[in-house]
């Protein structure tokens, strides 16, 4: 157990849903991280919160936003969505400068 | 742009065998790397890390090796268990820690034969 809670574990919504998906830090851990893992592309870093302040972004969509609450939970939203979205999203966080630890992901499947 | 990459996409050993995993990065100015494992269901589980002042790192019963010259990354695991199992990820990093822009690979799939 990595310590870091992803919720809900399965999603199936229909094209054009909005969701959202949670993640629960490692206790103490400030910095949270969230990628996408598809078939054909691998892991792909999506965005990262550090105390609240969005500090990186990778390749995430303009229909896809985040943001981390005052007890450092994040919340991954995903707008419009497509069967193209259809992917394993996983949350991670660490301790600044050291390895990340991820969660077990949130499955969601577009139909 | 950057990438990462493994050479291999699967590796079959015999249990009891030591495995090497192999990885090419291409972006020179990365100072930080991690090998994950995942398991089928589960999440991306650290394994080790190096970073680049450094060429080699021990774990238990793993092993990291860091050639910057040829820009490669190699996982030796030795004496391989049914439970090593899993889709194995290289990736690199240029901020030196944490995972914000952490470059995977593929994925090298080692399966571990009775």
């Amino acid at each position: 157990d990595s310590g870091v809670t992803q919720t809900p574990k399965h999603l199936i919504t229909a094209t054009g849903q909005r969701v959202t998906l949670r993640c629960s830090p490692r206790s103490g851990d400030l910095s949270v991280y969230w990628y996408q893992q598809s078939l054909d592309q691998g892991l792909q870093f999506l965005i990262q919160y550090y105390n609240g302040e969005e500090r990186a972004k990778g390749n995430i969509l303009e229909r896809f936003s985040a943001q981390q609450f005052p007890d450092l939970h994040s919340e991954l939203n995903l707008s419009s969505l497509e069967l193209g979205d259809s992917a394993l999203y996983f949350c991670a966080s660490s301790t600044q400068n050291t390895e990340a630890f991820f969660g077990q992901g949130t499955r969601l499947t577009v139909v | 742009g950057e990438s990462v990459g493994l050479h291999l996409p699967t590796l079959s050993v015999q249990e009891g065998d030591n495995s090497i995993i192999n990885c090419a990065y291409s972006n020179s100015a990365s100072d930080y790397f991690i090998w994950y494992k995942q398991e089928s269901g589960k999440g991306p589980q650290f394994i080790i890390d190096i970073r680049s002042n450094m060429d080699k790192r021990q774990g238990q019963r793993v092993t990291v090796l860091l050639n910057k010259t040829v820009k490669h990354l190699s996982l030796q695991i030795a004496a391989t268990q049914p439970g090593d199992s899993a889709v194995y990820f290289c990736a690199e990093n240029l901020s030196g820690g944490g995972a914000d822009g952490l470059t995977f690979g593929k994925g090298t799939h080692l399966i571990i034969q009775p």
